[in-house]
Order: structure tokens, then sequence, then C-alpha cells
């Protein structure tokens, strides 16, 4: 299947700082990129939906400025959590979707721990 | 809200076969049926998908009733490294259309 990847897959933060996260389709061009977060022992819940050159779709309660979404190429669309608190350490999990077909394909995942 | 419903968990002996549930009784007649899986600390993996007839791949069945308001995913021969949350998702296939996550069924497979 197709490869989504993701950089860091660990990242530890200090409280205040920015960090920003990569997700990167390796073997194929995505018209669409998903952001998720998870928390220990609960599902993934859809944060934004970024399309490439165009300016991302946030879910209701997540915090655009907060949460910056760049969708740069057809490739790589970036997420940065921006004056991270404790309270935003999680899994973030980003997906791709091609422009053929109707598969979406998830990456590792990425650890965030804000101290 | 997800648009499924599955069994919180299931338990099954290795080298069985793992039949999961899932009901989606509103789904439209544009939505397909998905099933990921999310083994511990991973992003979740695509197994199969399906509209209306029924699917196979190397890793899985995809069994969709008649009416299409219930499926089933038959791992054939589980193992160990079968154990994870499986998820059921319907979504239309329309390009941006983001897949909702359930609660999904934890599978443990055990010797």
């Amino acid at each position: 299947g197709a490869v989504v990847s993701q950089h860091p897959s660990r990242v530890i933060c200090k409280s205040g700082t920015s960090v920003k996260i990569e997700c990167r389709s390796l073997d194929f061009q995505a018209t669409t990129m998903f952001w998720y977060r998870q928390f220990p022992k609960q599902s993934l819940m859809l944060m934004a939906t970024s399309n490439e050159g165009s300016k991302a779709t946030y879910e209701q309660g997540v915090e655009k400025d907060k949460f910056l979404i760049n969708h740069a190429s057809l490739t790589l669309s970036t997420l940065t959590v921006t004056s991270a608190h404790p309270e935003d350490s999680s899994f973030y999990i980003c997906s791709a979707e091609p422009y053929s077909g109707n598969t979406i394909y998830f990456g590792e995942g990425s650890w965030l721990t804000v101290v | 809200d997800a648009k499924t419903t599955q069994p919180p968990s299931m338990d099954c002996a290795e080298g069985r076969a793992a039949n999961l549930p899932c009901n989606h009784s509103t789904i439209s007649g544009n939505e397909y049926v998905y099933w990921y899986r999310q083994i511990h600390s991973q992003g979740p993996q695509y197994i199969i998908h399906g509209l209306k007839n029924n699917e196979t791949n190397e890793m899985a069945s995809l069994i969709i009733t008649e009416d299409r308001k219930s499926s089933t995913l038959i791992l054939p021969h589980a193992t160990l490294r079968d154990t994870a949350v499986y998820y059921c998702i319907v979504r239309v296939d329309q390009a941006g259309t983001a897949l909702i996550f359930g609660k999904g069924t934890t599978l443990s497979v055990s010797s």
C-alpha cells in the first residue's frame, strides 16, 4: 500500500514553545491531508482537513491559531502546535488521500509530550 | 458522530477465524464501508472497503448484507499480530471526505 511518513515520531518540548510535525506522502500525490489527535484509550478525533495551496478547514472546537496547518505541496503537510501546554500532549496522526483511488492512508503518528 | 456500532471487545484463538461485526443501519446509498485497524501506538492501517459486494484481499474478507445495514470483517486465520483495535467506518466516496472514527472493537488474539 501507499506510504505516509510522519516526523518526528516522538518529541518533547517545553511549555510555551512551538513544535512542528511533518506529514509526507512518499509515493503518491495527495489531494487532501487530514490531521487527528488521539488521547490514551480514546479513538481518533479529526482536527482539520487540508488541501494543497488553500487554508485548512478546522473541526468545531479546534483552535486554528493554536494548531497551524500548512499544506505547501502535494506531498507535504505540517502541523505546528503553538505555545504548547501540557494538555496538548497527545498522539498526533496524519492521513493522506491520493488523487486516484478512494483509500486513505495513515502515517505512523507522532507522540508529543509537553513538559 | 460515528455512524457505526461495534462490540467493544472480542476474543479469538490463534489460528481460528475472527469475525468482527458492524452495524450501520443508517448508511446511505453512496457510502462505502471501510475497515481499518490500529495496533497499539501506531497509525491506523487500511484493511479493506466495499460498497455492496463482498470483497476479499490478502488481509481479510468483507461481507456486506444485502440491505447494507451491517457487515462482517473476517480474518480467516488470526495470529497474535492481529491483536488490535478494529474500526468500521462508513464514508462517502468523495474527495476530501474524512474518515470519522468510532470506538471500534478491541480484538485480542491469544494462543
